[in-house]
């Protein structure tokens, strides 16, 4: 089965820094993956994703990730933090071979300082 | 294009009671999952379901909780006899119908608070 784990529950950067939210996964099978973000009281909203092809995926707000498949990661990258950023982010992939289901990791709060 | 809609927003159930939470799906998506969030904790998986058809119930557990897809009408979860663990929020997603590496659209939730 898949599983993802999100290094560092809570991240703080400055406004205007360099975001960097760490995920690794672990799959028998060429994963598809997903960055989600929660705000408050909210559902998920995603912000991006890959499947095949370009290893650079671009998305949403600004955000990008790189899937690594040497290194088994799909990190999430801003280069310059937005107050409005600050959120809940969550990486996921696709449960299991032929099932549509995906498994989060447990989360990083990101809090971005004025 | 309306979203995924879940009602109530906001549920109090006493010990003992019976919770129902309810799912729409966006327009023109047939699948469905449900997903429960702890406090200060990830999303866990608990059952997917197409119409009239449980696919993967692999999160559920065992004993009180149940989900449906009807033919008609919304997908229902079903929590009976709650205990204040069940106290969390409940999250439906869904997809389109036979795309695997499709995206999960998810709703607001429902915050279920059992005291």
């Amino acid at each position: 089965a898949q599983s993802v784990t999100q290094l560092g529950s809570h991240v703080s950067v400055s406004e205007g820094a360099l975001v960097l939210l760490r995920c690794n996964y672990s799959s028998s099978v060429p994963p598809y993956l997903f960055w989600y973000v929660q705000y408050p009281n909210q559902g998920l909203q995603l912000l991006l994703k890959y499947t095949t092809g370009a290893t650079l995926v671009k998305g949403i707000n600004g955000f990008e990730a790189e899937f690594k498949k040497s290194e088994t990661s799909f990190h999430l990258t801003k280069p310059s933090a937005h107050m409005s950023d600050a959120a809940e982010y969550f990486c996921a992939v696709r449960k299991d071979t032929g099932r549509r289901a995906l498994t989060f990791g447990s989360g990083t709060r990101l809090q971005v300082q004025p | 294009n309306a979203g995924v809609m879940q009602n109530p927003r906001h549920l109090v159930r006493r010990r003992g009671q019976e919770a129902r939470l309810r799912c729409s799906p966006m327009k023109g998506h047939s699948h469905v999952y449900w997903y429960r969030q702890l406090p200060e904790e990830g999303l866990k998986f608990m059952v997917y379901l197409q119409k009239e058809n449980i696919i993967d119930e692999s999160g559920m557990p065992k004993e009180r909780f149940s989900a449906e897809f009807p033919k008609e009408g919304p997908s229902i979860l079903r929590i009976q006899q709650v205990v204040r663990g069940d106290s969390a929020a409940y999250f439906c997603a869904s997809s389109p119908d036979g795309v695997d590496n499709s995206p999960l659209h998810f709703g607001n939730g429902t915050r279920l608070t059992v005291t």
